[in-house]
């Protein structure tokens, strides 16, 4: 089974509003990270959240991180259309990172 | 320019044959890696590499074969023994287990 499980499989919002999608793991991580892909391209890494943190931000991206509840979310604030993509997330429970199977985020015009 | 570059772009194979995708990255990373995504899906660890001339198994190595023998290349070899192996295969590098860097993909497509 997956170590990390994003939750909503996809969502659609319009263009302004906030996004907000979460993930859930299994077993204690070092770091939490989160990664987004275009469609037909590589991924492209966002943030990387510690496990000793318990938030962090970068421009219109917030993060949390509740190692309690093995959870993080991911909030894309005033989104626009190029935010459109599905976005990962990615845990460390043993020497080897692993992917969850991604939400689909749509920005409606 | 530093990065990750994988070729090609779009593959196309017959049944039964052995067909190999390049992976380069000039990032100095010690770290690389195999991935499979098929369509809706997310990713799954095929094999990875934490040194020169080493490499490890991962969720679903049957039927492909890589080799490690320069720091910046990672081939991977899809043999005739992968038995649905159409799918985009992702390449990546990174310092440990920290941000890994992603190449652009290869679509392989079995005829």
């Amino acid at each position: 089974s997956q170590q990390g499980e994003e939750d909503p499989q996809a969502l659609s919002i319009q263009e302004g509003e906030n996004a907000t999608m979460n993930c859930s793991y299994k077993t204690s991580i070092n770091n939490l990270q989160w990664y987004r892909q275009n469609s037909g391209r590589g991924l492209v890494h966002l943030i990387l959240i510690r496990s000793n943190e318990r938030e962090k931000h970068s421009g219109r991206l917030r993060v949390t991180l509740d190692t309690s509840k093995k959870s993080s979310s991911l909030l894309i604030t005033a989104s626009r259309a190029a935010d459109t993509a599905s976005y990962f997330c990615a845990t460390d429970p043993s020497d080897k990172i692993i992917f969850g199977k991604g939400t689909r985020l749509h920005i409606l015009p | 320019d530093g990065g990750i570059t994988q070729s090609p772009k779009y593959l196309f194979r017959k049944e039964g044959q052995n067909v190999t995708l390049s992976c380069e990255q000039n990032l100095n990373h010690d770290a690389m890696y195999w991935y499979r995504q098929d369509p809706g899906q997310g990713l799954r660890l095929i094999y990875y590499s934490q040194i020169v001339n080493d490499f490890q198994k991962g969720d679903i190595a049957e039927g492909y074969s890589v080799s490690r023998e320069k720091k910046e290349s990672f081939p991977l070899t899809v043999t005739s023994a992968q038995k649905n192996p159409t799918a985009f295969y992702l390449c990546a590098s990174s310092v440990t287990n920290n941000e890994q860097f992603f190449g652009p993909g290869t679509r392989l497509t079995v005829l």
